[in-house]
């Protein structure tokens, strides 16, 4: 069975550092496109960023150069490291598998739970 | 970057069929992927690939996409349905996942 559990939110002070995780289970991460998706209270989904099977990485505009994805085959776990927060960042981190058949489309068909983090003074 | 526009709500009464519309420029040429989300819990794969259904969704759902609208197509709604629903696509010409503003489905 395909699950991913999110942990490490938490309340960070803006201009500060956190990590979450993804730990994944039924199915091997480094195999797969694996993203991060974030949805900020009563507001839509915003996808952030994505990590390729082959390694490579592709990030939102929002996040890009402070935000880092990254993987750990030896634990199946993916990883969000986020740098120098804003308070617009505060939303449930979630992570998701990405399927991309014949690779023509891209959507995701497993998600966690999430993980809120909330950027506050 | 990619748009896609959806409608803030819908409404519905149990029983009827409630579409949910997806608007994007040549959306037609793209897949479409529909994600239920209820309160509090993570998005929901309902649609892939404009018309596919996962394993375990019911057959009430559909969806279609032509031109610039793909359309989720919820049939015989049920209480249960009422959840946000998002499309989304692939945009390979900039950020690699663009999704919709979401729309919140009511059943009356």
């Amino acid at each position: 069975e395909v699950q991913l559990v999110e942990s490490g939110g938490g309340l960070i002070q803006p201009g500060g550092s956190l990590r979450v995780s993804c730990a994944a289970s039924g199915f091997t991460v480094s195999n797969n496109y694996m993203s991060w998706v974030r949805q900020a209270p009563g507001k839509g989904l915003e996808w952030i960023s994505v990590i390729y099977s082959g390694g490579g990485t592709y990030y939102a505009d929002s996040v890009k150069g402070r935000f880092t994805i990254s993987r750990d085959t030896s634990n199946n776990s993916l990883y969000l490291q986020m740098n120098r927060l804003r308070a617009e960042d505060t939303a449930v981190y979630y992570c998701a598998r990405g399927m991309t058949p014949l690779g023509a489309t891209f959507y995701f068909d497993y998600w966690g739970q999430g993980t809120l983090v909330t950027v506050s003074s | 970057s990619y748009v896609l526009s959806q409608p803030p709500s819908v409404s519905v009464a149990p029983g009827k069929t409630a579409r949910i519309t997806c608007g994007g420029n040549n959306i037609g040429s793209k897949s479409v992927h529909w994600y239920q989300q209820k309160p509090g819990q993570a998005p929901l794969l309902v649609i892939f690939s404009d018309s596919d259904r996962p394993s375990g969704i019911p057959e009430r759902f559909s969806g279609s996409n032509s031109g610039n609208t793909a359309t989720l197509t919820i049939g015989r709604v049920e209480v249960g349905d009422e959840a946000d629903y998002y499309c989304q696509v692939w945009d390979s010409s900039g950020g690699p996942v663009v999704f919709g503003g979401g729309t919140k489905l009511t059943v009356l």
